[in-house]
């Protein structure tokens, strides 16, 4: 799977529109941007994927470059509780034989009041 | 999505002793996976449950110290064994989810393991 990198941290006022971005340069034709988060002390917690296409649901919109190196999750009005290490993971999509999901060290998203 | 539960939530365990972990899922996945996160570190991939079959171990893991049993659909265990303190770490499961298109991961709470 293809390497991303991320900024280390970032702080956003509540809110605000947070952006945080994500490089994946070396993306494959057929793999997929995942976005997770983790809260402190929880377990990880799905956001958004999107292969090339913006996507948004309920929680974050997903835009994705045209050359599809880079990405950025978008969270339209974050509040306090959107305090999380955020993980942008370049993954295979469906059928195509390795579920696994490489975590690095993500962007630590601090929401201020 | 799924909805997983973990038991413990956490442990003090005395070094030398083992500990198992349960993960519980409300509905039948094919896929479920056992992290490892180190204090202050990100999540790292230990093996994949099979069920039927022995697990699929990563890299640097290896069945006489994390044994995995997947029994059903809905069940697996890890065991950590012979632990020491660098085994202090939050261990979590996962599920994927097949009923979609796309096949996003699910995790649980975790379990935080603390060893003395």
């Amino acid at each position: 799977d293809a390497k991303t990198t991320q900024p280390t941290s970032m702080d956003c006022a509540e809110g605000r529109a947070a952006n945080l971005p994500c490089n994946h340069s070396t993306i494959s034709g057929n793999e997929y941007v995942y976005w997770y988060r983790q809260i402190h002390s929880q377990g990880p917690q799905y956001i958004i994927h999107g292969l090339k296409n913006n996507e948004t649901n309920e929680m974050a919109s997903l835009i994705i470059t045209e050359d599809r190196k880079s990405s950025t999750l978008i969270l339209p009005h974050a509040t306090l509780r959107d305090t999380a290490v955020y993980y942008c993971i370049v993954r295979v999509g469906a059928g195509a034989g390795s579920y696994q999901l490489t975590f690095g060290k993500g962007t630590k998203l601090s929401v201020i009041p | 999505s799924a909805v997983i539960s973990q038991k413990p939530s956490r442990d003090i365990c005395q070094r030398g002793t083992s500990l198992t972990i349960q993960c519980q899922v409300d509905s039948q996945v094919t896929m479920m996976f056992w992290y490892r996160q180190q204090p202050g570190q990100s999540l790292t991939l230990i093996a994949t449950a099979n069920q039927g079959s022995e697990a699929t171990y990563e890299s640097g893991f290896v069945i006489d110290k994390f044994p995995i049993s997947r029994p059903n659909l809905t069940f697996s265990t890890l065991t950590v064994s012979n632990m020491s303190p660098e085994d202090s770490s939050i261990y979590l499961c996962s599920v994927q989810d097949e009923t979609g298109s796309s096949y996003e991961q699910y995790f649980g709470p975790g379990t935080r393991l603390t060893v003395t």
